[in-house]
C-alpha cells in the first residue's frame, strides 16, 4: 500500500520568510512518481511538480525548490521569500508504477498562511 | 487555468437521492480521474476512465459509477446519497492512464442534507 504523510497540518509565516513543507512517503514500488499540488481557497488543485524515483536531483523554479531524498523517503518543498499569494493548502502525492499506478495517493495537506 | 471544466459548481441534495456530476477534460487528454475531497482532507481516488472504460477504482462502493464519452468528457453518478457523501468532487484529466501529471478542474461542491 502507498502512503503519504504530511506531518505539518498548519504553518504560519510572516511575508518574506522562507518556509519548508515536509512530505514523507511509503511505497513498495521501485519506480514511482512524486507530485506537489497547491490548492488555493478557490478549490482547484494546481500542479506544481512531478519527479520520478530515478531522479534525485533537486529542482528549483523561481522561489520554489524541491529536495528529494530517497534514503529518507522524503520530498520536501521550500518556498523562499514567501508572499501572501502563497497562502494555500499544499498537497504532496504519490503514484506507483505497478498495479494502481493510475491513481494519485495524497497526503492530508499542509495549510500555509503567509501574514503580511 | 487548466482547461478542465466541471458542472455544476455547487449542488444540494437530500439523502437517498441520486446525483450526476460532469467533467470536460483538457484538450488532447484522453484520461479522466475522479477524486472525493472531504473537508480538511486530501483528495481520495474514486476511479479513472480511459478510452471510455473504467481503468481502475479506489475503495468506493458500487453506488459510485461513471461514464466516459467519445469526446473524453466524463460523468460521475452517485446513487442513494448519504450524508458522508458531502464533499468536493474533483475531476482530473491527463495525457494517459499512468503516471502522467493530472490537471484538475475547479470541483463540484456537493452537500447532502
Amino acid at each position: 500500500a502507498q502512503k503519504v504523510t504530511q506531518a505539518q497540518t498548519e504553518i504560519s509565516v510572516v511575508e518574506k520568510e522562507d518556509v519548508t513543507l515536509d512530505c514523507v512517503y511509503e511505497t513498495r514500488d521501485t519506480t514511482y512518481y512524486l507530485f506537489w499540488y497547491k490548492q488555493p481557497p478557490s478549490g482547484e488543485l494546481v500542479f506544481l511538480i512531478r519527479r520520478n524515483s530515478f531522479d534525485e536531483q533537486n529542482e528549483i523554479s523561481g522561489r520554489y525548490s524541491w529536495n528529494f531524498q530517497k534514503s529518507t523517503s522524503s520530498f520536501n518543498f521550500t518556498i523562499t521569500a514567501s508572499q501572501v499569494v502563497d497562502s494555500a493548502v499544499y498537497f504532496c502525492a504519490l503514484s506507483g508504477s505497478g498495479a494502481g499506478s493510475y491513481q494519485l495517493t495524497f497526503g492530508k495537506g499542509t495549510k500555509l498562511s503567509v501574514i503580511p | 487555468e487548466t482547461g478542465v471544466t466541471q458542472s455544476p459548481t455547487h449542488l444540494i441534495k437530500t439523502r437517498g437521492q441520486q446525483v450526476t456530476l460532469r467533467c470536460s477534460s483538457q484538450s488532447g487528454h484522453n484520461t479522466v480521474s475522479w477524486y472525493q475531497q472531504a473537508l480538511g482532507q486530501g483528495p481520495q481516488f474514486i476511479f479513472q476512465y480511459y478510452r471510455e472504460e473504467e481503468n481502475g477504482r479506489g475503495n468506493f462502493p458500487p453506488r459510485f459509477s461513471g461514464l466516459q464519452f467519445p469526446n473524453y468528457s466524463s460523468e460521475l453518478n452517485v446513487n442513494a446519497l448519504e450524508l458522508d457523501d458531502s464533499a468536493l468532487y474533483l475531476c482530473a484529466s491527463s495525457l494517459g492512464p499512468r503516471t502522467y501529471e493530472q490537471y484538475f478542474g475547479p470541483g463540484t461542491r456537493l452537500t447532502v442534507t
